[in-house]
This record gives C-alpha cells, structure tokens and sequence, in this order.
C-alpha cells in the first residue's frame, strides 16, 4: 500500500515563474492537507480538500496560491509568480476520515515533501 | 483553539542516554494526541498517538501517555542511538486538522 506521493521532490524555480506541487493521497484517502515549512521553522498548515472541494483554506496566501483535489487525478497546489520567500518544504497529507473525527481513521499520513527553492 | 507547546531545541545526547521530550496541550475535550517524526531531508513520519486519556502510544522503543491530569503527552526513549538523530514534533487536532508543536531538534552522538 504505498504511501502518500508527492512529486516533485525538489523544485527550482526563477522569481516570477509558477511552481506546481502533485500529491497523491494514499490509497482510499480522500481527505488532502498541504502544509508549509520554512527553514528551522514548524509547519503550518495551508489547506484542507476533499474530491473537488475545498474544505478549509484559512492558512493560504490571499495571493497568488491555489489547490484542487479534481475528482479524477492528484491534488495540486500552484504557486504563481514565486518570489524568495515561497522557498520552502510543502508536504501533503492525507486520512481516511476527517481528521476532527475520533478513532484511528483520523489519523493523517506524510509524503516526503516538495522542496522549493527559488532563485 | 487547541494547541501544543514543546520543550525548545536543540538537544544534544549521548549514546543510550535517557530522552524527554516535554509536550503540553491546550484542547477542547479530549482529542488524540500525535508524535511525528522527521529526520533529514524527509518528511514527517506518524511515531505514535494516543486517543484518549492514560493511553500510552509506543513504537521502536519511544513512549508517550496521555495524561489529561497534567494536559502533557511526553515523549521518552530510555536509551538512545544515533539514527534517533531527528526533529520531534508534537501535535494534536485544532481549528485546523493538525496543529503542531515548534519541534524539537535532538542530536545523538556516539
């Protein structure tokens, strides 16, 4: 059962350039999270989306950053027009259920990250 | 809202030394309670959790109980190796589906 997918692993990109980030949520997941990680910092959660929904983009950028989950076909988050400070690790997660919910199906699962860096 | 607070960084240990790692939380109710792992260049990787009070989640040789008397969820290892080398997140649900704790840098030295 593999794991959640993120892809790529690594990103380079010109300032003013657009970086797209895939996640594909483990197998059966329909809940989506995409975190952020500044260098020496904690994550910080951007957005929550079910198939074709998003469910809570309290922690996205009012600018230039968006995120589907589309019914068929990984979730993307889209980056335009990077500047410096966009360079980070974005990891996707992904649960059963919604994570708010009790039990063990709540539990959100990691992929290895994206890291952006831009020049 | 829920929240979490970790003992700061970094933590330097030697070999098959005891470890803490001290987390507090703030929650409405009782939720489940989660430690992560992320070790360099990697992403976070589920250590163990607990979802209700007195539970003690456990994995390669790391401990935690959730204890609602004190609102903590510590993580302990009773000995150490450098592979631990990592940083420790603390986290539990919030206002967002995951809130987590600053991390905790450790370091083990053979």
């Amino acid at each position: 059962n593999a794991g959640v997918m993120q892809n790529p692993r690594h990103l380079v990109r010109r300032r003013g350039q657009e970086a797209r980030l895939r996640c594909s949520p483990m197998k059966g997941h329909s809940h989506v999270y995409w975190y952020r990680q500044l260098p020496e910092e904690g994550l910080k959660f951007m957005v929550y989306l079910q198939k074709e929904n998003i469910i809570d983009e309290s922690g996205m950028p009012k600018e230039r950053f968006s995120a589907e989950f589309p019914k068929e076909g990984p979730s993307i988050l889209r980056i335009q027009q990077v500047v410096r400070g966009d360079s980070a690790a974005y990891f996707c997660a992904s649960s059963l259920l919604d994570s708010a919910q009790g039990g063990s199906g709540n539990t959100i699962y990691f992929g290895e990250g994206s890291w952006l860096t831009v020049v | 809202g829920n929240s979490v607070t970790q003992m700061e960084g970094p933590v330097t240990l030697s070999e098959e030394a005891f470890l803490t790692i001290n987390c507090t939380y703030t929650a409405t109710g009782y939720p489940s309670l989660f430690w992560y792992v992320q070790y360099p260049g990697e992403g976070l990787q589920l250590l163990l959790k607990a979802t209700k009070a007195d539970d003690k989640g456990s994995n390669k040789g790391f401990e935690a109980t959730y204890r609602k008397e004190t609102t903590s969820f510590h993580l302990e290892k009773g000995s150490v190796q450098v592979s631990d080398s990592a940083v420790y997140f603390c986290a539990l649900p919030g206002n967002t589906p995951l809130v987590f704790g600053k991390g905790t840098r450790l370091s083990v030295i053979a």
